[in-house]
C-alpha cells in the first residue's frame, strides 16, 4: 500500500550504459515529479508532469529523458550515464499546487 | 537565482532538548515550507505556513513565517531519538507551487 514507490532502490552501472528508474503512485495525483539529490544532500527538481504533459523542465542534459505512459506513471531514462550522474532520485506526487509526496528514492552510482 | 539558507547546517544534541533552526533567503515569498528527510527516505512534509508571522504547530513541532517573508524558523521541544535526520526548508518558486526550492538542510543528530 506504498504511496509512491521507485523501482530500484539502488542502482550500480558503469559510465557510458543507459538505465531507467520507474515511479509509479496510488495516490490519484495528477502531477508528478523528478528530483536529484546529490552528495551534499541539495535537493533539486529536474522535471515535473501534469496530466501526462510536462510542466516544468529544468536545466537538466538532454540524457535525461522523463516518459509519463499514464497520470500513475513516470518514468525516468538516462543516457549515456556519466560519474557526475551519481546521486539519489526522488519520484514525488501531487494533486497540481498541492503537498507533493516523495517516493523512498532511487540510489544511482556510475562507476 | 533564489536560494535558501538553513542554519545551522548541523546539530548534535541530547534527548530532551530544544532544537531551533532558521532558513533565510535574499528575497520575499508567500509560502514556507518544512520537510522531514528520514535517513534512507524521502522528505515528508511536516509544517506549511502561508501568512508573515504565522505559527504553527504539529505536535512538539512549531514553525513560524518570518514577519520580512524572507524567513522561517522551526522549533523541536524536547526531542527524541527519533527527530534525528535532515531538516529542509521549501518555498515555491516563480509563484509556481509545483516549483519547489529547497534549502540547504540542517542534519539533526540526537544522542541519548
Amino acid at each position: 500500500d506504498t504511496a509512491v514507490s521507485q523501482t530500484p532502490k539502488y542502482l550500480v552501472t558503469q559510465m557510458g550504459n543507459d538505465k531507467s528508474i520507474k515511479c509509479e503512485q496510488n495516490l490519484g495525483h495528477d502531477t508528478m515529479y523528478w528530483y536529484k539529490q546529490d552528495s551534499k544532500k541539495f535537493l533539486k527538481i529536474m522535471f515535473s508532469y501534469n496530466n501526462k504533459e510536462l510542466i516544468i523542465n529544468e536545466t537538466v542534459p538532454n540524457r535525461f529523458s522523463p516518459k509519463s505512459p499514464d497520470k500513475a506513471h513516470l518514468n525516468l531514462h538516462i543516457n549515456s550515464l556519466e560519474l557526475g550522474d551519481s546521486a539519489v532520485y526522488f519520484c514525488a506526487s501531487s494533486h497540481l499546487g498541492g503537498e507533493q509526496f516523495f517516493g523512498p528514492g532511487t540510489r544511482l552510482t556510475v562507476l | 537565482g533564489q536560494q535558501l539558507n538553513q542554519s545551522p547546517q548541523s546539530m548534535f544534541i541530547q534527548e530532551g532538548e530544544d532544537v531551533s533552526m532558521n532558513c533565510t533567503s535574499s528575497s520575499i515569498f508567500n509560502t514556507w515550507l518544512w520537510y522531514k528527510q528520514d535517513p534512507g527516505e524521502g522528505p515528508v512534509l511536516l509544517i506549511a505556513l502561508y501568512k508573515a508571522g504565522e505559527l504553527t504547530s504539529n505536535g512538539r513541532l512549531t514553525a513560524q513565517f518570518g514577519i520580512t517573508r524572507k524567513d522561517s524558523f522551526l522549533n523541536i521541544s524536547a526531542s527524541i531519538p527519533s527527530d534525528v535526520g535532515i531538516y529542509f526548508c521549501a518555498t515555491p518558486r516563480d509563484g509556481t507551487a509545483s516549483k519547489l526550492t529547497f534549502g540547504t538542510g540542517t542534519r539533526l543528530q540526537v544522542t541519548l
